[in-house]
């Protein structure tokens, strides 16, 4: 079955470590999105990306970088300079150029900095 | 600036009671507007979208929703509640091709036996 797959569903990093968050789908999706998710505050969005070897920030990209070098992936890290990364990572796909504008999910990550 | 409100950050109903989840948007255009399901340490899957035409949006698991511009709400409804149903939900509003969708900050639905 199509669909998004994001790994590990748990990490544990020490403070001043970068971790890296996978994302790959197989839904033959353009565009793909990370989001944040704290309790409370809905989904904020960190990146997005159109198509490979392209990305843009989102709200909240200080912190996070990403890089888009397949289709099918779209890995996210966060990296030392993020200061409260503890949290729950979604990532996302939708089709280019459609009007649909409806996001796939994957089953999320979550970030917990000891 | 585009936004989404969701008034009530958490609703209890009895099973088999009817309910109703409030979602209020600001959005310069006509929007394209979503309610999307959450349950505990999973991602999101979508109920359902307005686009444009009819309304009245009927989605999965039972669920419709109402588009109302005037009052600028797109609430969501479900007629007989199941215990099956709690979890997280969330309205969101996106421009067209879904790059910019904002998310409210979601409503938790408790369901009581």
């Amino acid at each position: 079955d199509g669909g998004i797959t994001q790994s590990p569903k748990y990490l544990f990093r020490k403070e001043g470590q970068n971790v890296t968050l996978s994302c790959e789908q197989n839904l033959n999706h353009d565009a793909m999105y990370w989001y944040r998710q704290d309790p409370g505050q809905g989904l904020r969005l960190i990146y997005y990306s159109q198509i490979v070897n392209d990305f843009q920030k989102g709200d909240i990209a200080e912190g996070y970088s990403v890089s888009r070098e397949k289709k099918e992936s779209f890995p996210l890290t966060v990296t030392s300079a993020q200061k409260n990364p503890t949290a729950f990572y979604l990532c996302a796909s939708s089709k280019q150029g459609a009007t649909t504008g409806e996001l796939f999910f994957g089953e999320g990550s979550r970030l917990t900095v000891l | 600036a585009q936004s989404v409100t969701q008034p009530d950050i958490h609703i209890t109903v009895s099973e088999g009671a009817s309910l109703e989840l409030r979602c209020n948007y600001s959005y310069g255009a006509t929007p394209y507007l979503f309610w999307y399901v959450q349950s505990p340490g999973q991602g999101l899957q979508l109920l359902l979208k307005y686009f444009s035409g009819d309304t009245l949006v009927q989605g999965i698991k039972g669920f419709e929703a109402e588009f109302k511009r005037s009052q600028s709400s797109f609430n969501l409804r479900k007629p007989s509640v199941h215990w099956s149903d709690a979890a997280e939900y969330f309205c969101a509003v996106a421009n067209t091709g879904g790059f910019k969708t904002i998310f409210g900050a979601g409503t938790r639905l408790f369901v009581k036996a």
